[in-house]
């Protein structure tokens, strides 16, 4: 069974500064998608970014970028010059690519930017 | 498009009660999902349904049926409701099962309260 965590509960940071969440998983699979979830206070879960197993290019998205260590089983997410509205729960998230329907979720992280 | 919607938005029930929680999606995805969040745990997946009239158990199924009479609804009922289900509720979708999986795009959620 694949579980993901996510070692820290909370953390925060200026505005504007730069932050990491940090995401480690365990699995015996080869082929799998790792995501990054927003949750802001209105609860809604937004899909930050994600990143298929198979490729070594670590994905990004505008502020977001992250950092896929597939040997290490890590996956994290690092926020680069950090707004209030990023303040929200971050949830990383793992699903095999065959015969498994199962998204499997950290605990999640909440971050908090402070102005 | 209204993307995935959750009808309703909060409920609070006694225990013994029943009710269903709606869920609908104008996106035609095949896939459908419903999980419980609550603190300190992340997501859990209660059941899903890879298609119109199927349904599976997901990580937590006991206490909730669920139904996929239609393929833009799916609909998770608690027959008996025990405080323990007191939990927030999010309904998710993707399109079908092919490789690579797609992203599952979230509902707002519905916050359950059983007295």
């Amino acid at each position: 069974a694949q579980t993901v965590t996510q070692s820290q509960p909370e953390m925060s940071v200026q505005e504007a500064e730069t932050v990491t969440l940090s995401c480690t998983y365990d699995t015996s699979e080869n082929n799998y998608y790792l995501f990054w979830y927003k949750q802001p206070p209105s609860r809604q879960m937004i899909l930050v970014i994600r990143q298929e197993a198979y490729k070594q290019q670590n994905a990004t998205e505008n502020r977001f970028s992250v950092n896929f260590q597939k040997a290490a089983k890590s996956f994290s997410l690092k926020i680069s010059d950090s707004q209030l509205g990023d303040t929200a729960m971050y949830f990383c998230a793992f699903i095999s690519n065959f015969g498994n329907e199962k998204l499997t979720f950290g605990t999640g992280t909440r971050l908090t930017i402070i102005p | 498009n209204a993307g995935v919607t959750q009808t309703p938005k909060f409920r609070v029930l006694k225990t013994g009660q029943s009710m269903t929680l709606l869920c609908a999606q104008d996106m035609n995805h095949e896939y459908m999902y419903w999980y419980r969040q609550d603190p300190g745990m992340g997501l859990r997946l209660i059941h899903y349904s890879v298609g119109e009239g199927t349904t599976a158990k997901g990580e937590v199924p006991d206490g909730y049926n669920v139904s996929r009479l239609k393929k833009q609804n799916f609909l998770l009922g608690l027959e008996s409701a025990a405080p323990s289900q007191t939990s927030v509720y999010f309904c998710a979708s993707r399109t079908s099962g092919r490789a690579p999986p797609d992203t599952q795009y979230f509902g707002p959620g519905t916050r359950l309260t059983v007295l």
